[in-house]
């Protein structure tokens, strides 16, 4: 089974820009993979944010941005904010309906 | 609105049995594949299963086939997850969620728009 890799933790200043990753042991992400992210916040039900690779949802705020980066998938958060701190998984689609969740990223607004 | 709400969590023996329920709203149920996500305590998301609109396919993680059933009954709008031969590594918060189309067959693809509250399975003796 492919394995899906993520910055373990992230900071970002409040206000600052910040660019999570999402990789493959495959090799380089592509739109194929149909690149999903979501944000889980403590104690809380994760959220789905961007859909295949830079699509969003209505509820999704405005300062979230995806795309795919140098082989990878990429969310750009611009202008974070506190509410902003949370877990971030990003999720890869392969042959065969079988998805892989990155192993998540913990970013801190500070 | 979008309401999926799980149940039927709790303590259960090494080698026992569970079955989850997730109770569905706000969409036609009938039109949509489902989904189970689980997540160990302090530890990441794991795709467990998920079947297609028309019931007609179900796809596991490797982690769980065999061991684990999911179905679901459109005249009740409720997704459910038979779980057996439970093990201390099931225990985790499953989540139920709703994917965006009706055949994963067709898509060929899982993902999630829609998620519940979560429900706790804990396995012990």
């Amino acid at each position: 089974q492919a394995v899906v890799t993520q910055e373990p933790s992230l900071t970002v200043s409040p206000g600052g820009t910040v660019t999570l990753t999402c990789g493959s042991s495959t090799g380089a992400v592509t739109s194929g993979h149909y690149p999903y992210w979501f944000q889980q916040k403590p104690g809380q039900a994760p959220r789905t944010l961007i859909y295949d690779t830079r699509n969003k949802h209505s509820w999704t705020p405005a300062r979230f941005s995806g795309s795919l980066l140098g082989g990878k998938a990429a969310l750009t958060l611009s202008g974070a904010q506190p509410e902003d701190e949370a877990e971030y998984y990003c999720l890869l689609s392969y042959n065969g309906a079988r998805p892989v969740f990155g192993g998540g990223t913990k970013l801190t607004v500070l | 609105e979008v309401q999926l709400v799980e149940s039927g969590g709790g303590l259960v023996q090494p080698g026992g049995s569970l079955r989850l329920s997730c109770a569905a709203s706000g969409f036609t149920f009938s039109s949509y594949a489902m989904s189970w996500v689980r997540q160990a305590p302090g530890r990441g998301l794991e795709w467990v299963s998920a079947i297609g609109g028309g019931d007609d396919s179900t796809y596991y993680a490797d982690s769980v086939k065999g061991r684990f059933t999911v179905s679901r009954d459109k005249s009740k709008n409720t997704l459910y997850l038979q779980m057996n031969s439970l093990r201390a590594d099931d225990t985790a918060i499953y989540y139920c969620a709703k994917v965006p189309w009706y055949s994963i067959a067709a898509a060929s693809r899982v993902a999630f728009d829609y998620w519940g509250q979560g429900i706790l399975v804990t396995v012990s003796s």
